[in-house]
């Protein structure tokens, strides 16, 4: 198993440009989320799924938006950069949405917008 | 969702114990409590979780007295290795939202 797994690793961008952060889990996980860490800060829920088809707003949601067409794959969409969305970003999964059970972590992605 | 609140940062050293405290006032019934260490440019990494009373593993321990609305993780002996950031997140089934929530989190340092 890979466990999660995000590309890119690092990415810098210009204001206003859009993109696309890339999640997989080989888990067959229902549960995946999209969270981001500012420097010295903890990590903020933006989007999560509970299942195929189904998305939902966390904490931080403007400036995101997310799909989940297979189980297997979540992407994180920034529809305009702005600077401030410089951070890193997580991409997690876990078996369901229940808390009781290991959320798994991708490495990351290190976002950079000029 | 329960919000929890946790120490900033402690320090410890080398072979000593260290005892993370975080409250959650609102826990739910159904809420299970989970840990997590975090190390610089990584992702989150799950230690522990408990429902109720004691729970222990290789790497800690996991107290939660009764009433639940507060939980303590103890690392027993640390090491520098274990210098990171720990979390407390609590949640449960069909919790409003779903959601799964993380607080501040402690930045633990380990001193030799």
């Amino acid at each position: 198993n890979a466990g999660v797994t995000q590309t890119p690793k690092f990415q810098v961008l210009k204001t206003g440009q859009s993109m696309t952060l890339q999640c997989a889990q080989d888990m067959n996980h229902e549960y995946m989320s999209w969270y981001r860490q500012d420097p010295g800060m903890g990590l903020r829920l933006i989007h999560y799924s509970v299942g195929a088809g189904i998305t939902d707003q966390g904490e931080v949601p403007n400036g995101y938006n997310v799909s989940r067409s297979t189980t297997e794959d979540f992407p994180l969409r920034l529809l305009s950069a702005a600077p401030s969305q410089t951070s890193v970003y997580f991409c997690a999964s876990s078996y369901d949405s229940s808390g009781r059970h290991e959320q798994f972590f991708g490495p990351g992605t290190r976002l950079t917008v000029l | 969702l329960a919000k929890t609140t946790q120490p900033i940062s402690m320090d410890s050293y080398e072979g000593q114990e260290v005892n993370i405290t975080c409250s959650h006032n609102n826990i739910a019934t159904n809420d299970y409590i989970t840990w997590y260490q975090q190390f610089p440019s990584q992702g989150p990494r799950f230690i522990i979780q408990g429902y109720k009373t004691k729970v222990t593993n290789e790497v800690a321990s996991l107290f939660i007295p009764a009433d639940r609305k507060s939980s303590t993780l103890s690392l027993p002996r640390v090491s520098l290795s274990d210098t990171a950031v720990y979390y407390c997140l609590v949640g449960g089934y069909k919790a409003a939202g779903n959601k799964l929530t993380f607080g501040g989190g402690t930045r633990v340092l380990v001193k030799p």
